[in-house]
């Protein structure tokens, strides 16, 4: 079995605290995604990566960082610089451009 | 900047009821539109994309439809496991990104 994996499911950090989430693929997919889902509202991109060593912002990227290092990771910090991070994170890959989008299951993040 | 809306926001349905959730969707040229599945807890699935107005596609009890303004997911007969957060997104053709809508979460009972 396989796809994209998100580790760990639930996560909590107090304030001030940075964290990591993983995200790891073996779809072969050249593009990965991260959104975040808040009750009530739709997915919002946070980053994105089209191909190795290289990510671009998304509509919400403030107080997060990513890097792509391998095709088959896209880890996403979530910074003490955000101001509201308890939120469910969902890591997506797929091909370039295409709004075919394969989910892993998800990492819910409380901060306490 | 796009805009897509859901409606309604919860559906409650009873076995075999048949109904249909909207998305309406502003976008300055639509280069795809896609339904997603998503279950409590868990990410979302894909289902459907549909690229122009009067396209249809199907899958078991659903059924997804495209006009220049909205989409609708018909679900016929539902079950039980269909109950889900269904989720509408549109691609633009000027920018590769998805915007989503908030979900119809959809419940169906025995």
């Amino acid at each position: 079995d396989g796809g994209i994996t998100q580790s760990p499911k639930y996560l909590f950090r107090k304030e001030g605290q940075n964290v990591t989430l993983s995200c790891e693929q073996n779809l072969n997919h050249d593009a990965m995604y991260w959104y975040r889902q808040d009750p009530g509202q739709g997915l919002r991109l946070i980053y994105y990566s089209q191909i190795v060593n290289d990510f671009q912002k998304g509509d919400i990227a403030e107080g997060y960082s990513v890097s792509r290092e391998k095709k088959e990771s896209f880890p996403l910090t979530v910074t003490s610089a955000q101001k509201n991070p308890t939120a469910f994170y969902l890591c997506a890959g797929g091909g370039v451009n295409t709004g075919e989008l394969f989910f892993g299951e998800g990492s819910r993040l409380t901060v306490l | 900047e796009d805009q897509v809306t859901q409606s309604p926001e919860a559906l409650r349905l009873q076995e075999g009821e048949s109904s249909s959730l909207n998305c309406s969707y502003t976008v300055s040229g639509l280069r795809g539109l896609f339904w997603y599945r998503q279950d409590p807890g868990k990410g979302p699935e894909f289902l459907f994309t549909l690229y122009s107005a009067g396209e249809e596609k199907e899958k078991e009890r659903l059924k997804a439809t495209l006009t220049k303004k909205e989409s609708f997911l018909h679900i016929t007969a539902p079950k039980p496991e269909d109950s889900a957060t269904y989720l509408c997104a549109v691609q633009a053709t000027d920018d590769y990104k998805l915007s989503f809508g908030a979900g119809t979460t959809v419940t169906v009972r025995a």
